[in-house]
Parts: structure tokens; sequence; C-alpha cells
């Protein structure tokens, strides 16, 4: 139950496009979504984050989608860039657990 | 405002010794949290350290403690080490547990 399913595994997408990333849990607990951005050799660098009571969120060319009643949330990045090549991770916290369960990760290559 | 800071950068071991990783938290901050990354993997929770005291664990075995000292500086000792330990530690750091700021991470190489 404490399991976030994530995909795609991998991605690539052309510079000014779209990318999109899709997670899942199952924990109802959970009450803050964060996304993270981790690029090789490096830790990852937390992008932006959502609570549930909230269904958009929006920072910059980021935005978090979040679909409560079906216990989804997706990172959508617009106008892609081939700098944001990376591995993302999605990622569920609850207030009794406090720790971070990730999902599996997606290996983002924007092509220029 | 330094962000999170950990040492050393990268470390090799041999089977069955012992190893010791630090971890200086972001100003401000008075909870540390340990993950264990293994390659091509989302990061694992170890535990999570508030008020000196392990407040949290997750699924790892005894081989792995850690202390957390009055300026909030952490560390994370790893004892009889197994191949199947070697992976990047990270270590994050927040103020009550919810935004998580990550450090840059031990490579650990147990040979």
């Amino acid at each position: 139950q404490q399991q976030v399913k994530q995909s795609p595994q991998s991605l690539i997408v052309q510079k000014g496009g779209i990318s999109i990333i899709n997670c899942a849990y199952e924990n109802t607990a959970f009450d803050y979504f964060p996304w993270y951005q981790q690029f090789p050799g490096k830790g990852p660098a937390l992008l932006i984050a959502i609570r549930p009571d909230v269904s958009e969120k929006k920072e910059g060319r980021f935005t978090i989608s979040f679909n409560k009643s079906a216990k989804q949330f997706s990172l959508h990045i617009m106008d892609s860039q081939p700098g944001d090549s990376a591995t993302y991770f999605c990622a569920a916290i609850s207030g009794s657990a406090r720790q971070l369960t990730f999902g599996s990760g997606t290996q983002l290559t924007v092509l220029p | 405002d330094a962000g999170v800071t950990q040492s050393p950068t990268h470390l090799i071991k041999t089977r069955g010794q012992q190893v010791t990783l630090r971890c200086s938290p972001k100003s401000g901050h008075d909870t540390v949290s340990w993950y264990q990354q293994a390659l091509g993997q989302g990061p694992q929770f170890i535990f999570q350290y508030y008020e000196e005291e392990e407040r949290q664990r997750g699924n790892f075995p005894d081989r792995f403690s850690g202390h957390q000292f009055p300026n909030y500086s952490s560390e994370l000792n790893v004892n009889a080490l197994l191949l199947g330990d070697s992976a990047l530690y990270l270590c994050a750091s927040s103020l009550g547990g919810y935004e998580q700021f990550f450090g840059p991470g031990t490579r650990l190489t147990v040979l």
C-alpha cells in the first residue's frame, strides 16, 4: 500500500514539445506529492509539489495535475528543452509516516 | 545560504568493514532523513532523525544506525558491509518532514 507507480520508464521528446509523466498511488494517507529532478551523479532536486486539496499547480514550465478520486497525479513539462534531460521521480509522503515513497523514475531525453 | 552537504563524496570499502557517512542540513532545518539509492532505482527511506532521536525507520536491518547532533547534523553508520550495500546514500533535510531537500549524496562501493 506504500507503493507509488510511475510511467513511462523512459521518454524521448523533441525540443519544444510537452513531456508528460504519470504516477499512481494506493495509500490514501498520502497528503503531499513532490516531484524531483535528478541529474547523473547528483542528488534529487525538488522541482514542484502539490497537496491533494488542489487539482493543479503551475510553476514556470512545470505543471502538476492531481486527480484525488483516481489517486493519480502527473507532471507536465511545457516547451521541453535539452537541459531538462534528466531522471524524474514522483514521490508521496504522509504526515504520520514522514518518509518519502518514490516512484521508479522516468528517464527523460529531450532531443535538440 | 549553503544547502545540504554530505561527506565524503565517494568511499570504497571491503565486505565486513564499517562506514560512517556525514550530513549537514540546510540552515534552519531540524529534521534529517537518510535514503539509499541503488543504481537505476528510486531512493529508499532508511530512517529519519528529529530532536536527536530516530523518529521513523524504513525496512533496513539493524546494521544501519544513525545519530543526530545538537546542531542538527547527522551521521549514518553501516556495520558488516555487504556487496549489496553499494549505492548512493542521500541525506535530506527539512523543517518538519514534508518539504525535503537532498544533498549530493555519498557514493559507497563495497568490494
